[in-house]
């Protein structure tokens, strides 16, 4: 089965709202990051979170490893928040990087 | 600092024809991989260089694909016979000290007629 799964698959938000994007895992976890892609574009990094939490302006990332999860929060929603946001898990056992299928969000002005 | 390099953006090839994708890793990290990302399949890990030794060949692209480290500056990948079914984005990242904390190219977009 999957081995990275995230959730919600879309959403669409008005400007100004929260949003709680998740990556649940069922592999074992070396690293978890997170990324920014708008169509067309290439990848951006937003966070390196292997475990615990971090944070950069409006934006979250919490890892915890025991529960197989991690989340982004995106706080106070702006339009150029819209795109899709994929997590990336690492089994550096296995030399393995698999990436879910990432969160289409639309942010509406 | 430069970031990684992707040559080139846009390639066509017609089918059966040899195409060869380059990219060069951000200056200093020693970790390099190739993906594939297509809407339907998304992300898809094509090989994993550790310090120039290839740690992972992505399994069932084998057969057509080939990547290759030539030094610890610069990497390749080869898709010999490309097939149509290979249109898709070519990404490449780096990273340092098998941290596994990746820094993106800007992709190639390959399309096979």
């Amino acid at each position: 089965g999957q081995q990275v799964q995230q959730s919600p698959a879309s959403l669409v938000l008005q400007e100004g709202e929260n949003a709680e994007l998740q990556c649940n895992f069922s592999t074992s976890l070396n690293s978890m990051q997170w990324f920014y892609q708008r169509p067309g574009g290439s990848l951006v990094s937003l966070f390196y979170n292997p475990s615990g939490t971090k944070h950069s302006g409006r934006l979250t990332s919490t890892t915890v490893i025991k529960e197989r999860r991690s989340s982004l929060h995106i706080s106070s929603s702006q339009t150029t928040d819209s795109g899709t946001y994929l997590c990336a898990l690492a089994d550096t056992n296995a030399y393995k990087v698999i990436f879910g299928k990432g969160t289409h969000l639309h942010v509406l002005p | 600092d430069a970031g990684v390099t992707q040559t080139p953006r846009h390639e066509v090839a017609e089918k059966g024809q040899t195409i060869i994708l380059k990219c060069e890793p951000v200056s200093g990290h020693n970790d390099l991989f190739w993906y594939r990302q297509t809407k339907i399949q998304g992300l898809e890990l094509l090989s994993y260089f550790r310090s120039k030794s290839l740690m992972e060949d992505g399994g069932a692209f084998k057969d057509r694909f080939k990547a290759e480290m030539l030094n610890s500056s610069f990497s390749t990948l080869k898709i010999q016979p490309t097939e149509p079914k290979d249109s898709a984005v070519y990404l490449c990242a780096s990273s340092f000290g098998h941290s596994y904390e990746q820094y993106f190219g800007p992709g190639t977009r390959l399309t096979v007629l």
